[in-house]
């Protein structure tokens, strides 16, 4: 089946500091890859997502490039802020519409300090 | 705005009741999901439904159960058989026309028995 692994946390940095969350997955075929981040007590909300391979996925200064070869979509930010701190997590959609279940891995926790 | 509403925010259920959590959307998605999260935990799937009169049961639906009668609607009722409720519920929606799609969601209820 499918699975996710994303580097277990929790990640603490200082303000400005460059960010990697590793995310790694299982599937067949060519998923969908998505990066969401949850704020405390909230829902999920997407962050940033790539369809194919090669694709980079790119919002609010965070970023994670669909690598077929590897099997990767690490999440990347130049440099971080106090209001980054959330959970993220990595999730795959396998491929091809009416294909509907997500799988996530089990999040990030990060929090930054000024 | 188009979205997934979850009701109540705070739940609090004494040992041996029940209690229906709902979840209501106006994104027009015919795919509707249960999550539950744990501290420190990832997501995990309690039930989907991917068109109305229609669910299934994911990976911890004992002690749960939904109705999908509407296609905006998707309540899950915590019964007493739940020996661990306490935990913060997740609604989630996609577009099964849409090929890699990302799941909406929810801001989560958080149960708590008393």
């Amino acid at each position: 089946g499918n699975s996710v692994t994303q580097m277990e946390g929790p990640v603490t940095l200082s303000e400005e500091a460059f960010l990697t969350i590793n995310c790694t997955y299982t599937a067949t075929g060519y998923p969908s890859l998505f990066w969401y981040v949850q704020y405390p007590g909230e829902g999920l909300q997407l962050l940033l997502k790539a369809t194919k391979a090669d694709d980079k996925g790119s919002n609010k200064g965070f970023e994670a490039t669909y690598r077929k070869e590897t099997t990767s979509f690490h999440l990347e930010k130049g440099s971080v802020q106090v209001s980054d701190s959330a959970v993220y997590f990595c999730a795959l959609s396998p491929s091809g519409a009416g294909s509907y279940q997500l799988t996530f891995g089990k999040g990030t926790k990060l929090s930054v300090i000024p | 705005d188009g979205g997934i509403t979850q009701s109540p925010k705070y739940l609090f259920r004494k040992e041996g009741q029940n209690v229906t959590l709902s979840c209501e959307q106006n994104l027009n998605h015919d795919a509707m999901y249960w999550y539950r999260q744990d501290p420190g935990q990832g997501l995990r799937l309690i039930y989907y439904s991917q068109i109305v009169n229609d669910f299934q049961k994911g990976d911890i639906a004992e002690g749960y159960s939904v109705s999908r009668e509407k296609k905006e609607s998707f309540p899950l009722t915590v019964t007493s058989a739940q020996k661990n409720p306490t935990a913060f519920y997740l609604c989630a929606s996609t577009d099964r026309q849409r090929a890699n799609t990302e799941a909406f969601f929810g801001q989560g209820t958080r149960l708590t028995v008393v």
